[in-house]
């Protein structure tokens, strides 16, 4: 039961365009939101968040967008840039039952920046 | 500020045997958290301690488990390998647990390979 799908396994962008990376849920009680960044031979790190309550966030070129009744979320990275190409994991955290408040983890989505 | 540690890196183990994972969280950090992370399957939950008690469990069998001391560094231990155990897997660790946006951070992993 994957409650945090992210669809696309890759994407591929020419440097200077915009990068929208999307994530669906199916728990309506996350009320967090994640997204991670993850380079080969490294751990995930931390790129933004945004919560329930919200529908906007935005930290320099990154941007997430969170429609929650359509149960979705989106990354906009603009302008792209090479050093972005990574895995994008999207994660949900909320009170959901007997795991409560853990991360919950898309399968990724791999990203590539074209020069 | 020292990062989260894991040791070791790469590990190489035949099927059967048994294997420890170490963590050194960031310190501070009272919060360590388990993942492990296999091709196409994004980044699966094992268990989150808290001040030395589990918090939360993902769904694995028992011969995965894992512990935390006083001083916040955590153990995992998996039992008795299969093939299908060779993964990365990564810890986590964060101020504190439960609600809110609390960025989790990421380890660089322990690469274990069973044969």
């Amino acid at each position: 039961d994957q409650q945090v799908k992210q669809n696309s396994p890759s994407l591929s962008v020419q440097e200077g365009r915009i990068s929208i990376l999307n994530c669906d849920y199916t728990n309506s009680m996350f009320d967090y939101f994640l997204w991670y960044k993850k380079y080969p031979a490294e751990g995930p790190t931390f790129l933004i968040s945004i919560s329930s309550i919200k529908d906007k966030n935005e930290d320099g070129r990154f941007t997430v967008f969170l429609n929650k009744s359509a149960k979705h979320l989106s990354l906009h990275i603009v302008p792209s840039q090479p050093g972005d190409s990574a895995v994008y994991f999207c994660a949900a955290k909320g009170n959901s039952g007997g795991s409560n408040y853990k991360l919950t983890f898309g399968k990724g989505t791999l990203l590539t920046v074209n020069p | 500020k020292a990062g989260v540690t894991q040791t070791p890196r790469y590990l190489i183990k035949t099927r059967g045997q048994q294997v420890t994972l170490s963590c050194s969280p960031i310190s501070g950090h009272r919060s360590v958290s388990w993942y492990q992370q296999t091709p196409g399957q994004g980044l699966q939950f094992l268990f989150e301690y808290f001040s030395e008690t589990q918090r939360n469990k993902g769904n694995f069998p028992g011969r995965f488990s894992g512990r935390q001391f006083s001083n916040s560094r955590s153990e995992m231990n998996v039992s008795t390998l299969e093939l299908g155990d060779s993964a990365l897997y990564l810890c986590a660790s964060s101020l504190d647990s439960g609600p809110g946006a609390t960025p989790l951070h990421f380890g660089n992993g322990t690469r274990l390979t069973v044969t």
